[in-house]
């Protein structure tokens, strides 16, 4: 059964940049099938695609967030990870990682349980 | 890109059925029919109930089943249950590899 296991600070201030890494167990990143993305939830709200990355390293944004994001992938540790420059608490949110499969159609299939990020000086 | 339209919540009786719309644009779900569902129970991660519109992953009951007409897809819930009480969340593909998710609906099991 695969497994993503978000990690990562818990508390940022303003201005700083958020960092997360997605770890994935009992299957390959390199799969041909399956992008790796990012969501958010802010608390008491609803969900939020902020990206996409292939393990080639293609990667897709949310234009509302484009500018201050950037994905990774490590193939060789079996994990992508997210940077999201220029934090306000706006950006405070539990940040899911999961598995987007996109062969024919588009849909997280498996999720992270999620870290909660809180922007806060 | 503005998030699908869905109802802030409906409720149901248990055996009763319930559907949760979800109205998007042109470029969305009028044009692609790659939409899913997916459940939240609260302090948890979302779980796909539904894909590619009205397909379901393996494991989840028949009792849920979705559709699409024109701008807007539906998942129904039928003989309600308890357990079913949670947060439903729409998401369309909009081209370009890029996704959009609806507002969310609070679905109460009265």
């Amino acid at each position: 059964q695969l497994q993503l296991q978000e990690s990562g600070p818990g508390l940022e201030k303003p201005s700083e940049t958020l960092s997360l890494t997605c770890t994935v167990s009992d299957g390959s990143i390199s799969s041909s099938s399956y992008y790796w993305g990012w969501i958010r939830q802010p608390p008491g709200k609803g969900l939020e695609w902020i990206g996409n990355i292939y393990y080639s390293g293609s990667t897709y944004y949310n234009p509302s967030l484009k500018s201050r994001v950037t994905l990774s992938v490590d193939t060789s540790k079996n994990q992508f990870s997210l940077k999201l420059t220029s934090v306000t608490a706006a950006d405070t949110a539990v940040y899911y990682c999961a598995r987007l499969y996109r062969i024919g159609g588009y849909y997280f299939d498996y999720w992270g349980q999620g870290t909660l990020v809180t922007v806060s000086s | 890109q503005s998030a699908l339209t869905q109802p802030r919540s409906v409720s149901g009786s248990p055996g009763q059925s319930v559907t949760i719309s979800c109205t998007g644009t042109g470029g969305d779900v009028g044009l692609y029919n790659s939409v899913s569902w997916y459940q939240q129970h609260p302090g948890k991660a979302p779980k796909l109930m539904i894909f590619d519109v009205s397909q379901r992953p393996s494991g989840v009951p028949d009792r849920f089943s979705g559709s699409k007409s024109g701008y807007t897809a539906s998942l129904t819930i039928s003989g309600l249950q308890a357990e079913d009480e949670a947060d439903y969340y729409c998401c369309s593909y909009a081209g370009s590899y890029t996704l959009i998710f609806g507002r969310g609906t609070k679905l109460t099991v009265l």
